[in-house]
């Protein structure tokens, strides 16, 4: 069946550093893929979305690529900020269901 | 622009007993969704509508859990006879034209405990 996959649970980074967080999926569809960041007592906020084999796609500095070939959609950003805490999920849909995996909390330090 | 709300924002219950959450969607979404979302786990969709009907309700775990959208605004899901597997914040979203595809905007979440 469809499921999403993210494989860190916690990632812990000094500020400044990229990060690169990742995201596979399994789908017999089209697939459509998002990247929802959600701080702390607030709630999920679209950060990323795309249907678009190869494409990048950037927002608020963090940028994916949708690869088909390798059923992918890992989130990177080239310098993380402490503002960017928070819990990051990589969603799924075959515009029938939504999937969204287990989340990868993102912690950075001074 | 005023987004999704929810109430309440926290629920504490003993095993048996009933609870209700209630959902604002933003003014003009037609697309209505809950979702359960467990400690340290993604969001599980449960149901969601288009205007006033069910499109998918699948997930939801239909012999204690029901959920109504009446008028296809505002949105009331029910749990009968909470269990402590129920334990989860329970996020609700809405969305434009529909689809699975279109952002979702997410309400802050009610978190429920159950004793």
């Amino acid at each position: 069946g469809d499921s999403v996959t993210q494989t860190e649970g916690l990632v812990t980074l000094t500020k400044g550093l990229p990060v690169m967080l990742n995201c596979t999926y399994q789908t017999t569809y089209s697939p459509f893929l998002f990247w929802y960041v959600q701080h702390l007592n607030e709630a999920p906020k679209l950060l990323l979305k795309s249907s678009t084999d190869n494409k990048r796609t950037e927002h608020q500095g963090f940028y994916a690529t949708l690869h088909k070939s390798s059923s992918s959609f890992h989130l990177q950003k080239s310098s993380v900020q402490l503002s960017d805490s928070a819990l990051y999920f990589c969603a799924l849909s075959d515009n029938n269901r939504i999937f969204f995996g287990d989340g990868t909390q993102l912690v950075v330090k001074p | 622009e005023a987004g999704v709300t929810q109430s309440p924002r926290y629920a504490v219950l003993q095993e048996g007993q009933a609870v209700s959450f209630w959902c604002d969607p933003i003014s003009g979404h037609d697309t209505l969704y809950w979702y359960q979302q467990p400690r340290d786990q993604g969001p599980q969709l449960l149901v969601y509508f288009r205007d006033e009907a069910v499109i998918d309700n699948s997930q939801l775990p239909s012999d204690r859990f029901s959920a109504v959208r009446p008028k296809g605004t505002n949105s009331t899901l029910k749990i009968q006879s909470a269990k402590q597997g129920d334990t989860a914040t329970y996020l609700c979203a809405s969305s434009q034209l529909g689809g699975l595809s279109y952002e979702q905007y997410f309400g802050p979440g009610t978190r429920l405990t159950v004793l």
